[in-house]
């Protein structure tokens, strides 16, 4: 079946610390994967997405096929980043899977 | 400007009642979603319509019917609304065939009294 998890519901790190949110999937063939970010009481965003390979707001993420992972890294985490974030693989042309979600705290 | 609108944001209702919730989008997107996002921030596809055609049906109860007017739009309407339907509904829209990425709403809160 496919699926996509993110094991940490809660991660809490110091500002200035180094992130990093996993995201682990189990699909047949190459799914796209992208990660949103929903600020508190914000509307879901995208913040990246693999194909593009960019760093947006300091974030990026390496798509490991023979992990099959993609998780979600910042070398200094910022409390702006405080947010809930969303592994989401497209399968197909319409579905997206949405993780269950992590939420980073980062701490003062 | 806003590129995908619902309405209303905040929905405060008793147990029992019909309520609708609406959404636009002006991105020419031909693809449209609605989610379900409850008090524990899991995000769960309900539906979604391309070109007006229903195309994704996860297992929702009878009592939630999509309409799509036409691609611009997709509405939610809920009979018999029960407790369990408090969440945050979000609407979603995207290029069907393409590699770009979904484009949400600023979400409904549903509160069922």
């Amino acid at each position: 079946a496919q699926r996509v998890t993110q094991p940490e519901k809660l991660l809490s790190v110091f500002k200035g610390a180094p992130v990093e949110l996993k995201c682990n999937y189990s699909y047949s063939g190459s799914p796209e994967l992208f990660w949103y970010v929903q600020y508190s009481r914000q509307r879901l965003q995208l913040l990246l997405r693999h194909i593009s390979r960019e760093s947006i707001k300091g974030f990026t993420a390496d798509l490991n096929k023979g992990e099959t992972s993609f998780h979600l890294k910042k070398p200094f985490a910022q409390e702006e980043d405080s947010a809930m974030y969303y592994c989401v693989p497209r399968s197909g042309t319409y579905k997206y899977i949405f993780g269950t979600g992590t939420r980073l705290k980062v701490l003062a | 400007d806003t590129a995908v609108s619902q309405t209303p944001k905040y929905l405060v209702t008793q147990m029992g009642n019909d309520k609708s919730i609406k959404c636009e989008q002006n991105l020419g997107h031909d693809t449209m979603y609605w989610y379900k996002q409850d008090s524990k921030k899991f995000l769960k596809i309900m539906f979604s319509y391309n070109n007006k055609e229903l195309i994704i049906n996860e297992t929702v109860p009878n009592r939630f019917s999509p309409k799509s007017p036409d691609k611009a739009h997709l509405n939610l309407h809920i009979n018999s609304l029960e407790l369990g339907d408090s969440a945050v509904y979000f609407c979603a829209s995207s290029q069907g065939r393409s590699n770009q990425p979904q484009h949400f709403g600023d979400g409904t809160r549903l509160s069922i009294l």
